[in-house]
C-alpha cells in the first residue's frame, strides 16, 4: 500500500496563476483533509471531506476550493495564487465514522509551494 | 487563547536523558488526544494516542490530566533518533477535525 500520495512535491507559481494539488489514498478511508503548515503557525485545516460527496470548510478556506472526486481522491485548487499562499500543503486521510471522529490521520509527504 | 498550546522549545537534551513536555488545551469538552511526531521536512506521523488512564509504549509515556486540561509526553533513555518536533493534537467528540499545537522541537545531543 502506498498510503497517502500527493503530487506535485514542489511547485513555484507566479501571483495570479492557478493550480491543483492532487491527493489519493489507498486505505479505503472515509475522511480526507487538506492542511497548510507555516513556520510558527502549526498545521491549519483548509478543507475536509468527512465522506465521499461532502466537503466542509476548515480554519483557513479563503482562496481555495476542493473536490472529493471519489472515495480515493481529494484535490485542492488555488484559483489565483497569492504570495500569502506560500506554504507546505499536506493531505491526510482517516477512517473516521461520521459523528464519532478522533481517529488516526495518515499524512501524505507534502507539497512545497512557493508563490512569487 | 489558542485552543492547543505547546512550548516551542527547542529542548536540547543529552543522549540517555529523560525529557518531558506538556501541552495545554482550552476546550474542556475535548475528547481525544494524540501525540504526533514530525521529522524535519517530513509529514507528521502518529506517535501515540493518549488515554485517560495514561499509556506507555516502550520508552514513551503519555498522560492526560483532564482537571488541569493538559497532556504530557515523557521520553526515557532518549536516543539521537528521537530528535524531531512533537505535535500535540486534540479533537472533540463527533468532530472529524483535529486541532494541532505548533509543536515542541526536541534535539538529542550526542
Amino acid at each position: 500500500n502506498a498510503g497517502v500520495t500527493q503530487t506535485p512535491k514542489f511547485q513555484v507559481l507566479k501571483t495570479g496563476q492557478s493550480m491543483t494539488l492532487q491527493c489519493a489514498q489507498d486505505m479505503n478511508h472515509n475522511s480526507m483533509y487538506w492542511y497548510r503548515q507555516d513556520p510558527g503557525m502549526g498545521l491549519r485545516l483548509i478543507y475536509y471531506s468527512a465522506s465521499e460527496g461532502t466537503t466542509d470548510k476548515g480554519e483557513v478556506p479563503n482562496g481555495y476550493n476542493v473536490s472529493r472526486l471519489n472515495k480515493r481522491e481529494f484535490s485542492l485548487r488555488l484559483e489565483s495564487a497569492a504570495p500569502s499562499q506560500t506554504s507546505v500543503y499536506f493531505c491526510a486521510s482517516s477512517n473516521n465514522l461520521a459523528g464519532v471522529g478522533g481517529d488516526t490521520q495518515y499524512f501524505g509527504p507534502g507539497t512545497r509551494l512557493t508563490v512569487l | 487563547r489558542k485552543e492547543v498550546e505547546q512550548d516551542p522549545g527547542p529542548f536540547n537534551v543529552p543522549e540517555g536523558a529523560t525529557v518531558a513536555f506538556n501541552c495545554t488545551y482550552s476546550n474542556s469538552a475535548s475528547q481525544s488526544f494524540f501525540w504526533y511526531r514530525q521529522d524535519c521536512r517530513k509529514e507528521p506521523k502518529l506517535l501515540m494516542s493518549v488515554y485517560s488512564s495514561g499509556n506507555e509504549d516502550g520508552r514513551f509515556t503519555a498522560q492526560l490530566n483532564r482537571a488541569s486540561q493538559y497532556i504530557s509526553l515523557l521520553i526515557r533513555d532518549s536516543k539521537l533518533s528521537d530528535s524531531a518536533t512533537y505535535l500535540c493534537v486534540v479533537t472533540n467528540f463527533g468532530n472529524e477535525k483535529l486541532t494541532f499545537g505548533t509543536g515542541t522541537r526536541l534535539t538529542i545531543i550526542p
